[in-house]
């Protein structure tokens, strides 16, 4: 099984529907991680974690809401989808000391 | 707060060649990482350069990192077909801060 588990991995959806993208982790990581990536622009960041109560705003938070639900939990959530919001996601999992992150497969989300 | 900057953005490479991609950070970040993606892919994870000076090689590439220049160099050698990919840069610790990435695109 993949350390970094992500679903769904490809969803298309509605504008104005809202939709949760999920992110489990089996590295017993604290600290966890969404990014979003556009061709070109690399990946940034759209909100981070680095233990249950905590939750930190990213480069590009607006429109986005997240949940760490467990330790081993991350959700982020569109509340209201718009097709600018199409692009692929990434969740990412690493421990303090950061010596490496962990990537999930991505979901490719595409708002229509 | 820390800024990654790549470059280039492009590049088309004839197979035996050898090129680096450079990666400039804004602001003082105490470790280095490369990401390799294939298309549609999530990103695998290359080197982690830790302390100025570091240099890390695995096979055709080889990573290095001056803390004082700001600057990490990725060196291709004596390029072939499957090393093309996107090469990403990324400043640290947490949360990681990536650059654009580098489209390396070998040719024969």
């Amino acid at each position: 099984d993949a350390d970094v588990t992500q679903t769904p991995r490809n969803r298309i959806t509605k504008t104005g529907k809202r939709i949760m993208l999920e992110c489990s982790q089996t590295k017993g990581h604290d600290r966890m991680y969404w990014y979003r990536q556009d061709p070109g622009l690399g990946l940034r960041l759209i909100y981070y974690s680095f233990d249950v109560k905590d939750i930190n705003k990213g480069e590009i938070s607006d429109g986005y809401s997240v949940s760490r639900q467990a330790q081993a939990k991350f959700s982020l959530s569109l509340e209201s989808a718009i097709p600018n919001q199409t692009a692929l996601y990434f969740c990412a999992t690493s421990d303090w000391r950061a010596t490496e992150a962990f990537f999930g497969q991505g979901t490719r989300l595409t708002v229509v | 707060e820390l800024k990654v900057e790549q470059n280039p953005l492009f590049l088309s490479m004839q197979e035996g060649k050898n090129y680096t991609i450079y990666c400039n950070y804004s602001t003082t970040s105490d470790r280095l990482y490369w990401y390799r993606q294939d298309p549609g892919k999530s990103l695998e994870s290359l080197f982690v350069l830790l302390s100025n000076g570091a240099v890390k090689q695995e096979g055709r590439l080889m990573a290095s990192l001056d803390t004082k220049a700001r600057l990490s160099t990725l060196h291709i050698t004596a390029a072939v077909h499957d090393l093309s990919a996107t090469y990403f840069c990324a400043g640290g610790p947490t949360p990681l801060v990536f650059g654009k990435g580098t489209r390396l695109s070998v040719i024969a």
